[in-house]
C-alpha cells in the first residue's frame, strides 16, 4: 500500500497570506489527524477527521481549519499567516478498530511551511 | 491537565551501552502509551505500545502506573538506534488519532 502522501512538501508564504495543505491517507484509512511540529513546541495536535467529521480539535486559533472529503483525503487551511506559523505540518492516518493496528498512526513526510 | 515530560533533550551513549529514555506522564483515566521514533530523513513511525508488551528492535517499555512513567529501555545500544524518540499517551477508551507527544529525546549512539 502507498503511504500517507502530503502536498506540497515545501512552501514559502508571506505574512497575511493563507495556505492550504493536502493529505492523502493510506487506502482504507478513514481517520486523518494533523500535527504541527516546531523545534520549540514539539509535536502539537491540530485536529482529527473521521468520515468527513471533525472528531477532535487541539488548542489552535480559528485561523487553523480543516476538512475531509468523501474519499478520506483531507486538507488543512491556515488563514492570515503569522511568522509563528512556520513549521512542519504532519498528517497521519489510522486504521479502523478490529484490524490489529488500531491506534497506530501512520505519518506522512510533512509539508514544511515558511512564513516570511 | 494532560502532559508528557521527556526530561532529556539529548541522550548520548556509546555502542553497546544500556539505554533508558525517560517518559513521565500526567493523564486523566488510564491511557494507552506509545513510543514513536523518527530516524534521520524518515517518517515518524510507531516503535512500540505498552498494551502489546512486546520488544521491538530490542527495545522494551514498562508502564509504571504508580510513578506514571513509561521509560524506554534497551540493554545494548546500536548505532542504528540513533534517532529522535517521542513518548505519547492516548485515550484508551476510544480510538482516536489524538496523541499528546512529549518534547522528544534525541538518542545519539557513538561508535
Amino acid at each position: 500500500k502507498a503511504g500517507v502522501t502530503q502536498t506540497p512538501r515545501y512552501l514559502i508564504k508571506t505574512r497575511g497570506q493563507q495556505v492550504t495543505l493536502s493529505c492523502s491517507p493510506i487506502s482504507g484509512h478513514r481517520s486523518v489527524s494533523w500535527y504541527q511540529q516546531t523545534p520549540g513546541q514539539g509535536l502539537q495536535f491540530l485536529f482529527e477527521y473521521f468520515s468527513e467529521t471533525q472528531r477532535n480539535k487541539g488548542n489552535f486559533p480559528g485561523r487553523f481549519s480543516g476538512r475531509q472529503f468523501s474519499n478520506s483525503r483531507s486538507e488543512m487551511n491556515v488563514s492570515t499567516l503569522e511568522l509563528g506559523d512556520s513549521a512542519l505540518y504532519l498528517c497521519a492516518s489510522r486504521s479502523s478498530p478490529g484490524t490489529g493496528q488500531a491506534g497506530e498512526l501512520f505519518f506522512g513526510e510533512g509539508s514544511r511551511l515558511t512564513v516570511l | 491537565a494532560q502532559r508528557v515530560t521527556q526530561p532529556e533533550k539529548l541522550l548520548s551513549v556509546f555502542k553497546g551501552a544500556p539505554v533508558e529514555l525517560k517518559c513521565n506522564y500526567s493523564y486523566s483515566g488510564s491511557p494507552e502509551l506509545f513510543w514513536y521514533v523518527q530516524y534521520s530523513r524518515q517518517r515518524l513511525q510507531l516503535l512500540l505500545r505498552h498494551i502489546s508488551r512486546e520488544s521491538i528492535k530490542g527495545f522494551t517499555a514498562d508502564l509504571n502506573k504508580g510513578e506514571t512513567s513509561f521509560h524506554l529501555k534497551k540493554p545494548f545500544a546500536q548505532e542504528e538506534d540513533s534517532a529522535m524518540y517521542y513518548c505519547a499517551p492516548s485515550r484508551r477508551t476510544s480510538n482516536t488519532g489524538k496523541l499528546i507527544f512529549g518534547q522528544g529525546t534525541t538518542l545519539q549512539v557513538k561508535p
